[in-house]
């Protein structure tokens, strides 16, 4: 079985402060992704990573994928409120390339 | 294009009970897949459609099931309903062609209780 772990599970920060949100596994993924999702919405699909050591940039977002294709980060500069969120990491894996997901991290920017 | 869609969006049970979830898929996606998210365990796969076919399965008890239509709508059965079933159930449809990068579009979810 494959296993996500994103850390930290909270975080709770000012307008304009910098963060970074990881998430780690034993397991080796084919592909990588981000989602946020907000109160009563789906998760919403942010990026997806496929090759180790990439690096991909959305704005103020900054997503890496780990060289052994292990982990992943996610880092966002300059925080807004609108950047509130519940942030998913997710990796394909496996014979049957089974979409696992993190538990999240609760991101709350305050103005 | 519409995005996907599920009904109902709330839903109250009690123990013992069985429910049906629906999900209409985007227009041209082939794929569905069911995911489970409760508080403890985050987002759970469950199971996973293409073309009218189960094609892959999560770590479920077999009183969870599903089915898709020809016409790529899909529902979602849950038997003999446990408090534990509580839960948000959120489905996600994709062309299905390609596992490692296809882009999965979820739907607002269907809340569950079960008292």
């Amino acid at each position: 079985t494959q296993l996500l772990e994103q850390s930290p599970q909270f975080l709770s920060i000012q307008e304009g402060e910098n963060l970074t949100v990881y998430c780690n596994s034993s397991s080796v993924f084919s592909s990588l992704q981000w989602y946020r999702q907000e109160p009563g919405e789906g998760p919403v699909l942010l990026v997806t990573v496929v090759t180790g050591g990439e690096v991909k940039k959305l704005k103020r977002l900054t997503f890496q994928f780990g060289d052994a294709r292990k982990d992943s980060s996610l880092h966002i500069t300059a925080a807004q409120p609108g950047d509130t969120g519940l942030y998913l990491c997710a990796g394909r894996g496996g014979s049957n390339y089974k979409l696992t997901f993190g538990k999240g991290t609760l991101l709350t920017v305050n103005p | 294009k519409a995005g996907v869609t599920q009904t109902p969006r709330y839903l109250i049970k009690t123990r013992g009970q069985q429910v049906t979830l629906s999900c209409s898929p985007i227009s041209g996606h082939r794929s569905v897949s069911w995911y489970q998210q409760t508080p403890g365990q985050g987002l759970q796969f469950l199971f996973e459609y293409f073309s009218e076919t189960q094609r892959n399965k999560g770590n479920f008890p077999g009183r969870f099931s599903g089915r898709q239509f020809s016409n790529s709508r899909s529902e979602m059965n849950v038997s003999t309903l446990e408090l534990g079933d509580s839960a948000l159930y959120l489905c996600a449809s994709s062309l299905g062609t390609n596992p490692i990068t296809d882009t999965q579009y979820f739907g607002p979810g269907t809340r569950l209780t079960v008292l």
